[in-house]
């Protein structure tokens, strides 16, 4: 079951512009993933979140875990064409459970 | 390098064949895999949980006839699409974890069915 929604499920941005995507669980989540792909390949690992409040940063990605840990977003800074892509969260809501990915976004940067 | 290894990466096969593919894990024991499929465009929806020793643990609208795991070792789950279709045809990936928060994926693998 579903139980991870991403919003947007699709977005289109001009190059150099900032985005958001967010991920919202129905329930307390245990750690939450964020990964970029493209579709039919594998997964590159962005970060993972296990704290309330936590925040994380590579490069010119953001991702923050809100207090409750049921909300994830993640933000691209000044994007450019290379953050195009499939960007997933996952989840477990207890250790060695199974994990779950959300709905995708679809992201398109426009040179 | 991959910690998680997929075979094949790419297979095509007949209408009514069965075709297998390995997910192995590389540097560590697992005692759980994961197998996802992906639609066009969409995310990748979890299959089943293969546990070693032990029969898989299917989502609900999963068929088991259709998608065999078996978790014969530690470092070895396979999923085999038997009597495939056509409407069979996608990007199948697996994930194992050594335990904690890691889990690695493997580089997927595409299935025609023709």
């Amino acid at each position: 079951s579903q139980e991870l929604e991403q919003s947007p499920q699709s977005l289109i941005v001009q190059e150099g512009k900032n985005l958001t995507i967010n991920c919202t669980s129905s329930k307390t989540l245990y750690g939450l993933y964020w990964y970029k792909q493209k579709y039919g390949e594998g997964l590159i690992f962005l970060m993972m979140l296990q704290k309330g409040g936590e925040e994380k940063s590579h490069e010119k990605i953001t991702a923050k875990l809100d207090e409750k840990k049921q909300q994830s977003s993640l933000h691209i800074t000044a994007s450019q064409p290379s953050h195009a892509g499939i960007y997933l969260c996952g989840a477990d809501w207890n250790t060695g459970n199974q994990f779950y990915f959300g709905t995708g976004t679809s992201l398109t940067v426009i040179p | 390098g991959a910690v998680v290894s997929q075979h094949p990466s790419r297979v095509i096969c007949k209408s009514g064949t069965s075709v297998k593919i390995e997910c192995r894990s590389l540097d560590f024991q697992a005692t759980t895999m994961f197998w996802y499929r992906q639609f066009p465009k969409k995310s990748l929806m979890l299959m089943a949980t293969s546990n070693e020793g032990s029969k898989a643990t299917y989502e609900q609208g999963v068929e088991k006839d259709k998608f065999l795991i078996n978790h014969a070792s530690l470092t070895l789950s396979t999923l085999t699409v038997t009597s495939a279709h056509p409407e069979d045809s996608s990007f199948y990936i697996c994930s194992a974890s050594p335990g904690g928060n890691t889990i690695y994926f493997g580089e997927g693998s595409w299935l025609t069915v023709v």
